[in-house]
């Protein structure tokens, strides 16, 4: 079973258009994280919601809205997608917002922008 | 804010021991963790330090010193599948959670 799975592994989608990401964890954490990898493969945080409710919000374009459902899905939305967007999207989740808890990590989801 | 620096890239030999160093700058500390990032995958966990001191489990080990601000990744009997980037993390709070800054990842080749 896996334990942090997003949808879709591959997106490749024309300068302009809207897209989402999707992010589903099994493991009945309360605390799930958008990151974003760029091409030089710095990882860094965008978003992070605990029990639904948003706590981290890094400097990212307003474009990007993230949304959380219920606790065990967190989904990612993207307006007027640019070039710049290109990138691997990390999904994670931890048990908490707080604790020594580590993060685990999806698949991740390789945008490409053209 | 924080600041994390790690070595870009290291090769080193099958069967060998490597270090990994990781220095960082950090307004607030809360544990540092290294990941493996394999080509392609996602980050998975190795190792995490709060305290002091030497953590070891199995082939790897994570050294931790707050004071210097410095930790370090040591991979005893080096495999070929060990060639990966390692991510130095530094956690620190926000707001009402955690947060994780990454460095830039040492890539590291293992070599015959």
């Amino acid at each position: 079973d896996t334990a942090v799975s997003q949808t879709p592994k591959y997106l490749v989608t024309q300068m302009g258009n809207d897209k989402s990401i999707k992010c589903e964890q099994n493991l009945g954490h309360d605390t799930m994280y958008w990151y974003k990898q760029d091409s030089k493969k710095f990882l860094k945080i965008m978003f992070s919601y605990n029990n639904k409710e948003l706590i981290i919000n890094e400097t990212v374009p307003n474009r990007f809205s993230p949304k959380s459902p219920d606790k065990a899905h967190l989904n990612l939305h993207i307006n007027s997608l640019e070039l710049g967007d290109s990138a691997v999207y990390f999904c994670a989740s931890s048990p908490s917002a707080g604790g020594p808890y580590t993060q685990y990590f999806g698949p991740g989801t390789r945008l490409t922008v053209l | 804010g924080q600041n994390i620096d790690q070595p870009t890239e290291m090769t080193a030999t099958e069967g060998a021991i490597v270090q990994i160093n990781c220095t960082y700058q950090t307004s607030g500390f809360n544990g540092l963790f290294w990941y493996q990032q394999h080509a392609g995958e996602a980050p998975t966990f190795l190792s995490y330090n709060v305290l002091d001191g030497l953590e070891e489990k199995g082939r790897f080990s994570s050294f931790l010193s707050r004071s210097k601000g410095y930790s370090y990744l040591l991979l005893k009997e080096l495999q070929m599948k060990d060639s990966a980037s390692y991510l130095c993390a530094v956690r620190g709070f926000t707001g009402g959670g955690n947060k994780l800054t990454f460095g830039t990842g040492t890539q590291l080749k293992v070599e015959l």
